[in-house]
């Protein structure tokens, strides 16, 4: 069964500084991986997701993951953050599933940017 | 991108009774939807997965007579939480993959969620 590790729940970082938001996951074949964010009273929004190829893929809003396979870990990135980046972070494997895709979510992270 | 609506977006109700979510694909078809559960400060859990024209598939531990499940349409799934009770209470999520059937892999879109409060 696969599943993902976020290891911080809570993060704090000043506006501008840089960001690195951990994931790690488990699975037994190549796995898709996606970070979400989720903003109060918004669905989630998909920030990036690797499939395939390069390892170091490039998101909405500024934000990059590197998928390092021999550390099972997709780490989020981003170079100097911006307040409106507060929010909650999930990091997600899904397994490919016919016309679908079954995702399970690390427990999130909250991200807390002081000005 | 592609949006799924949610409504309500928040309910109360007594425990006892029956509470229907809706999710809509607003601007795509959805032969299949997803149901999530997300308590506070939690992660999301899937409950099941709602396929257009045939049964809900229900993840292990979760109760489908409680949690009735109708992808009527391919734009529509409803879930209904029956004999609701206090600690039915949480956030209700749902998601829609779009894209053909049978695609590598289609790009789920999420609802904005349903706050289910139960007294």
């Amino acid at each position: 069964a696969q599943s993902v590790t976020q290891p911080d729940i809570h993060i704090t970082v000043s506006e501008g500084a840089s960001l690195e938001l951990r994931c790690n996951y488990s699975y037994g074949a190549t796995p898709y991986l996606f970070w979400y964010v989720q903003s109060p009273g918004q669905g989630l929004q998909l920030l990036l997701k690797y499939f395939s190829g390069d390892t170091l893929v490039q998101g909405i809003k500024g934000f990059e993951a590197e998928f390092k396979r021999s550390q099972s870990s997709f780490n989020l990135r981003k170079p100097s953050v911006h307040w409106s980046d507060a929010a909650e972070y999930f990091c997600a494997v899904g397994a490919s599933w016919g016309g679908g895709n079954k995702l399970t979510f690390g427990t999130g992270t909250q991200l807390k940017v002081e000005l | 991108g592609a949006v799924v609506s949610q409504h309500p977006s928040r309910v109360i109700c007594k425990s006892g009774t029956s509470v229907k979510i809706e999710c809509r694909s607003l601007d795509f078809q959805a032969t299949t939807m997803f149901w999530y559960r997300q308590f506070p400060k939690q992660s999301l859990m899937l409950m099941a997965t709602s396929n257009e024209g045939s049964k809900a598939t229900y993840e292990q531990g979760v109760e489908k007579d409680k949690f009735l499940i109708n992808h009527a349409s391919l734009t529509l799934s409803t879930l209904t939480v029956t004999s609701a009770h206090p600690e039915d209470s949480s956030f209700y999520i749902c998601s829609a993959p779009s894209g053909e059937r049978g695609g590598l892999y289609n790009e789920q879109f999420f609802g904005p969620g349903t706050r289910l409060t139960v007294l």
